[in-house]
């Protein structure tokens, strides 16, 4: 089986542009959570989405949003990109409906903003 | 709010000695679960070990093993016989039992010298 995969693994972009970064979770998994890592840090919760539906929202300004498709699949987008949204984004899929609390991450995508 | 303190940025071990990671928690929650992740130079937040709240026993996978004590809230990681592949960032994290998002430490930079 697949594993959680990202796309793209590198991104640079300029302030004031906006990103979507894209990610497919495991097969069969239905959750997939958003987090944000800077460079030293650990990673930081962005969003999670379950069935379709947003279940939780980190601390992150309005121009984070992000939506699950219905294949499970899920974009990451930032609009009015800023220097300070440089980081690690990592996705990660989970399966809760059978009682299962393990999240499984992707490699991440690495944006940077210049 | 859930909380995860990580007191050690760095540490280093001699391959196939013994080494100890620390973590603390906070929850008010009565039923969650504790998780060790590594995260090698490769980015990929790999799962190490699970260690379910309710269970008094302390979870073992292979060479890594954990020490779980509910009342003082404290969650260590042992990693027995280092090897060099060992060599990551790790991060504890905690979850309560109601699909919320992971919460982080900051995680404690491992080094495996040969």
């Amino acid at each position: 089986d697949a594993g959680v995969t990202q796309s793209p693994t590198h991104l640079i972009k300029t302030r004031g542009q906006q990103v979507t970064l894209r990610c497919s979770p495991i097969s069969g998994h239905k959750s997939v959570s958003w987090y944000q890592q800077v460079l030293g840090q650990g990673p930081q919760f962005i969003f999670q989405y379950y069935e379709k539906e947003e279940r939780g929202r980190g601390n992150f300004p309005d121009r984070f949003s992000a939506r699950q498709f219905p294949n499970y699949s899920s974009e990451l987008n930032v609009n009015a990109l800023l220097l300070g949204d440089s980081a690690l984004y990592l996705c990660a899929s989970s399966d809760p409906g059978q009682g299962r609390t393990e999240a499984f991450f992707g490699q991440g995508t690495r944006l940077t903003v210049v | 709010a859930q909380t995860v303190t990580q007191s050690q940025p760095e540490m280093s071990v001699q391959e196939a000695e013994t080494v100890t990671l620390s973590c603390t928690y906070d929850t008010s929650e009565n039923n969650y679960y504790l998780f060790w992740y590594k995260q090698p130079p490769s980015r990929q937040m790999i799962l190490v070990i699970r260690q379910e709240a309710y269970k008094q026993q302390n979870a073992t996978e292979n060479r890594f093993s954990v020490n779980f004590q509910k009342a003082a809230k404290s969650f260590s990681l042992k990693i027995s016989d280092s090897q060099l592949g060992d060599t990551a960032m790790y991060f504890c994290a905690l979850v309560d039992s109601g699909n919320t998002p992971l919460v982080f430490g900051k995680g404690t930079r491992l080094s495996v010298i040969a």
